[in-house]
C-alpha cells in the first residue's frame, strides 16, 4: 500500500441498509478525516480523529459513526442509509507534526443510496 | 460564521495567466491551503500560506493577506492539464480546514 486507500470504489445501496466505508493509510499519520463532497458544495467534514483512540464530530456527523482502533484504519459506518447520503466520500490523513499540515486524500468512494 | 467565497467558474486560454481569488471568514486562522481537483479524482495539495505575501512554486504562486481575509492562486503558462477545480481552504482555530466550493477552471486552446 502506498499512501491512503479506500474501499469500495463505488457502491449502490438500498435505503435502510448498513454500510461501512473503509480507509487505510500507511504513512503513520496521526490525524484522519472523513469528508463528503456534493455538487456545488465544498468538502464537508463528517468526523475526524486527531490520534488513534480518539474521534470528533465535524460539520455533518448525523447518520454516521467512526472508530479509530489503530493508527492506520479509520472506517466510516452508515447505520441506516438514506438517499440524502448519496455522495462522494473522501478519507484523508495528515501528519500534524510538520510546519505544513497538508492533508492527503484517498481516491474516494462514490455511494448511491436508493 | 465561517465562510469561503471564490468564483464558481473561470475560463482562460492555453499559455496565458489566470488569477483565482478567494475571500474567507473563519474562527481563528492557522494558514490557508490551495488544492487542485481534477474531475472524478481526489484533491491534491498545491500550496500553503501562513504569513502575508507571495509563495512561488514553479508555474503556481499563492498570495495571502490576513488583514483582508484574502488569498489568490496565480497560474502561469497555462496548460490544458490545468483544467480542474481549485479549492481554497483556510484552517481555523481548531486546525480544521474550511473548504470553499471550488473554482472550475476551463482552459481553451
Amino acid at each position: 500500500i502506498a499512501g491512503i486507500t479506500q474501499a469500495p470504489t463505488s457502491q449502490i445501496l438500498a435505503a435502510g441498509r448498513r454500510m461501512t466505508l473503509r480507509c487505510t493509510q500507511d504513512m503513520r499519520h496521526n490525524a484522519m478525516y472523513w469528508y463528503r463532497q456534493d455538487l456545488g458544495l465544498g468538502l464537508r467534514l463528517i468526523h475526524y480523529s486527531n490520534t488513534a483512540g480518539t474521534t470528533g464530530k465535524g460539520e455533518v456527523p448525523d447518520g454516521y459513526s467512526v472508530s479509530r482502533a489503530n493508527t492506520d484504519d479509520f472506517p466510516l459506518t452508515l447505520a441506516s442509509a438514506v438517499p440524502s447520503q448519496t455522495s462522494v466520500y473522501f478519507c484523508a490523513s495528515s501528519d500534524r507534526q510538520g510546519s505544513v499540515d497538508e492533508q492527503f486524500f484517498g481516491p474516494g468512494t462514490r455511494l448511491t443510496v436508493l | 460564521g465561517q465562510n469561503i467565497d471564490q468564483p464558481t467558474e473561470m475560463t482562460a486560454t492555453e499559455g496565458a495567466i489566470v488569477q483565482i481569488n478567494c475571500t474567507y471568514q473563519t474562527s481563528g486562522f492557522n494558514g490557508l491551503f490551495w488544492y487542485q481537483q481534477h474531475a472524478g479524482e481526489a484533491p491534491t495539495f498545491l500550496s500553503y500560506n501562513v504569513l502575508d505575501g507571495l509563495e512561488e512554486k514553479g508555474r503556481f504562486s499563492s498570495f495571502l493577506s490576513r488583514s483582508k481575509g484574502y488569498s489568490y492562486l496565480l497560474l502561469k503558462e497555462l496548460q490544458m492539464k490545468d483544467s480542474a477545480s481549485y479549492l481554497c481552504a483556510p484552517m481555523d482555530s481548531n486546525y480544521q480546514l474550511i473548504w470553499g466550493a471550488g473554482t472550475k477552471l476551463i482552459i481553451k486552446p
